[in-house]
């Protein structure tokens, strides 16, 4: 079964940070582009960050560019973002996703994780 | 960056009845590289359709995708209970891969 699987969400104070994790499973994940996109409570989806297949080519959204990193270890299977400079609106349930087709550089997102949230609180 | 527009935010209707639901991009989204994607309360979004029109794995022929350049429409034909939902448009023809604000499909 393809799966992603999320953790590391949780509590953090205004400037601090996190680490978020995704694992992957079922497909052949060291093929795919892979994405952070987040959604703050109530509110719509927002794309946070890209990164290709062999780590090449990675992207960021503005509102997050300069505090968080996007990672990933294909022998693990495993996706990463480091967050820093942590701010209340980043409050949000971020989910990882999968680029649809190994191929192309920009897909549509056809595999999703169940999301950790992640609350910047003081 | 392009915006994507959805219309209306909220669609009440009934079971059975048809729905229409659009999205609109502030530039040309190329070759069509827009996505469709349904979210239910508590769950995260099931991709519904790629490259405007093209279905999914396993998402029913009730719902359709059409569209290209600026203006885009996922149609569900009949609608069935389970496709109450929050529906959301997104274009990946480039970077940032942006979503529109979505569509609430409620019953009436």
């Amino acid at each position: 079964e393809v799966q992603l699987v999320e953790s590391g969400g949780g509590l953090v104070k205004p400037g601090g940070s996190l680490r978020l994790s995704c694992a992957a499973s079922g497909f052949t994940f060291s093929s795919h582009s892979m994405n952070w996109v987040r959604q703050a409570p109530g509110k719509g989806l927002e794309w946070v960050s890209s990164i290709s297949s062999s780590s090449s080519y990675i992207y960021y959204a503005d509102s997050v560019k300069g505090r968080f990193t996007i990672s990933r270890d294909n022998a693990k299977n495993s996706l990463y973002l480091q967050m820093n400079s942590l701010r209340a609106e980043d409050t949000a349930v971020y989910y990882c996703a999968r680029d649809r087709s190994p191929v192309r550089v920009y897909d549509a997102f056809d595999v999703w994780g169940q999301g950790t949230m992640v609350t910047v609180s003081s | 960056e392009i915006v994507l527009t959805q219309s209306p935010g909220t669609l009440s209707l009934s079971p059975g009845e048809r729905a229409t639901l659009s999205c609109r991009a502030s530039q040309s989204v190329s070759s069509s590289y827009l996505a469709w994607y349904q979210q239910k309360p508590g769950q995260a979004p099931r991709l519904l359709f790629y490259g405007a029109s093209s279905r999914a794995t396993g998402i029913p022929d009730r719902f359709s995708g059409s569209g290209s350049g600026t203006d885009f429409t996922l149609t569900i034909s009949r609608l069935e209970p389970e496709d109450f939902a929050v529906y959301y448009c997104q274009q990946y023809g480039g970077s940032p891969r942006t979503f529109g604000q979505g569509t609430k499909v409620e019953i009436k």
